[in-house]
């Protein structure tokens, strides 16, 4: 199983322009989300779906931008990149709840993105 | 808010050596507890979980105790190894939140030969 596959693993930008990063899992877990990694912060929510048509904002959304068509296919949209938003970007995938207590999820393997 | 307060790293140490990682946590509701590690380019992985007071969440020789009275799920090991080197994050998760987990800022453990 491939699990959760973002592409592209490294990309560099300039300030202003736009790319999306992109997530895919084939889990058929119903929940897909975004978290940013920056050194001393840990891992923050950027945007969740909890299913298809589905998308609500996490902690840090400004500057980002998602939709969820498909159950398998989430992408990240960057409109304007921003220095600020230099960081690792991990997609990660879940069921929805079965059993008692939060889901756990299932990671992909990271995208690094610079913002000149 | 929730809240997940972690150890500083690095945390150096010969192998053969006791793990313990401190983890405290503040959540409004009634959380499951998590350790994820991360190895060297790689995406996180679970470690292991506790979902209620007392429970004991084991995985690879690591061990974690949900401990409801202290607020706390400190992660320990009684002999770690080289491939052990590794960032270890612990998070909490609220019951029906879905994938919305709250992150401690991560600990990086260095095994040294």
């Amino acid at each position: 199983n491939a699990g959760v596959t973002q592409t592209p693993k490294f990309q560099v930008l300039k300030t202003g322009q736009s790319m999306t990063l992109q997530c895919a899992q084939d889990m058929n877990h119903e929940y897909m989300s975004w978290y940013r990694q920056d050194p001393g912060m840990g891992l923050r929510l950027i945007h969740y779906s909890v299913g298809a048509g589905i998308t609500d904002q996490g902690e840090v959304p400004n500057g980002y931008n998602v939709s969820r068509s498909t159950t398998e296919d989430f992408p990240l949209r960057l409109l304007s990149a921003a220095p600020s938003q230099t960081s690792v970007y991990f997609c990660a995938s879940s069921y929805r709840g079965r059993n008692s207590g939060a889901n756990v999820l299932t990671f992909g393997a990271g995208s690094r993105l610079t913002v000149l | 808010g929730d809240s997940v307060t972690q150890m500083e790293g690095p945390v150096t140490l010969s192998e053969e050596a006791f793990l313990t990682i401190n983890c405290t946590y503040t959540a409004t509701g009634y959380p499951s507890l998590f350790w994820y590690v991360q190895y060297p380019g790689e995406g996180l992985q679970l470690l292991l979980k506790a979902t209620k007071a007392d429970d004991k969440g084991s995985n690879k020789g690591f061990e974690a105790t949900y401990r409801k009275e202290t607020t706390s799920f400190h992660l320990e090991k009684g002999s770690v190894q080289v491939s052990d080197s590794a960032v270890y994050f612990c998070a909490l998760g609220i019951t029906g939140g879905g994938n919305k987990l709250t992150f401690g800022t991560g600990t990086q453990l260095k095994v040294e030969l």
